[in-house]
């Protein structure tokens, strides 16, 4: 596709659980950001992938957070033992030189 | 730090008629771009317009322009013409540099009468 895709669409889960999401960007995008949007915080930075430099973790908001990024392509952000507090929506953007973020339609996650 | 702020967590208008969302930031760099977002009920962001700081002039799309003023930390949308696609969040967002995170204000919510 033309765009940026994330999957899942929407997940559930257990408390205490671990949770993958998974972030294609568009193809020949060399920065990857992911963001997250709740009701309390609203839209958040967590991390920033440009290229084969180091990541820019500053927005991570606790150890349990990782993320990684694959041939500079895919990305998956990891959380492990999920907390209530985790519940948000995820999303993902790239962006290529000219700089613009692309935004993909997010994963809407849940923890019971 | 940089910080975005939108004052008008919620806003109105009727179809066809002009809407201004505000928006203030605080950045003590010289090279930043702002921008505005739009994110309809479908979640999807969809950039709506950008603008570089070291433009004097106010950037448009088609129906959408801003205002911006450099010395006032002031960067405002302007939506003429408004229609019903139009209802949906906007956020405004603020970027240090060429390729860097987004920081972003807590949205206004735009509704269209018709």
């Amino acid at each position: 596709g033309a765009g940026v895709s994330q999957s899942p669409s929407n997940k559930v889960t257990e408390k205490g659980k671990d949770v993958e999401l998974r972030c294609d960007p568009i193809s020949g995008h060399t920065a990857l950001y992911w963001y997250r949007q709740s009701l309390g915080q609203g839209l958040e930075f967590l991390i920033y992938f440009q290229g084969n430099s180091a990541p820019d973790k500053s927005g991570l908001p606790s150890d349990r957070f990782s993320a990684e990024r694959t041939g500079g392509s895919v990305s998956t952000l990891t959380i492990q033992r999920t907390q209530q507090e985790d519940s948000a929506v995820y999303l993902c953007a790239s962006s290529g030189l000219a700089g613009e973020q692309f935004f993909g339609p997010g994963t809407r996650l849940t923890v019971l | 730090a940089q910080t975005v702020t939108q004052s008008q967590p919620e806003m109105s208008v009727q179809e066809a008629e002009t809407v201004t969302l505000s928006c203030t930031y605080d950045t003590s760099e010289s090279d930043y771009y702002l921008f505005w977002y739009k994110q309809p009920p479908s979640r999807q962001m969809i950039l709506v317009i950008r603008q570089e700081a070291y433009k004097q002039q106010n950037a448009t799309e088609n129906r959408f322009s801003v205002n911006f003023q450099k010395a006032a930390k002031s960067f405002s949308l302007k939506i003429s013409d408004s229609q019903l696609g139009d209802a949906a969040m906007y956020f405004c967002a603020y970027r240090r540099g060429a390729t860097n995170k987004l920081i972003f204000g807590t949205g206004t919510l735009l509704a269209v009468q018709p």
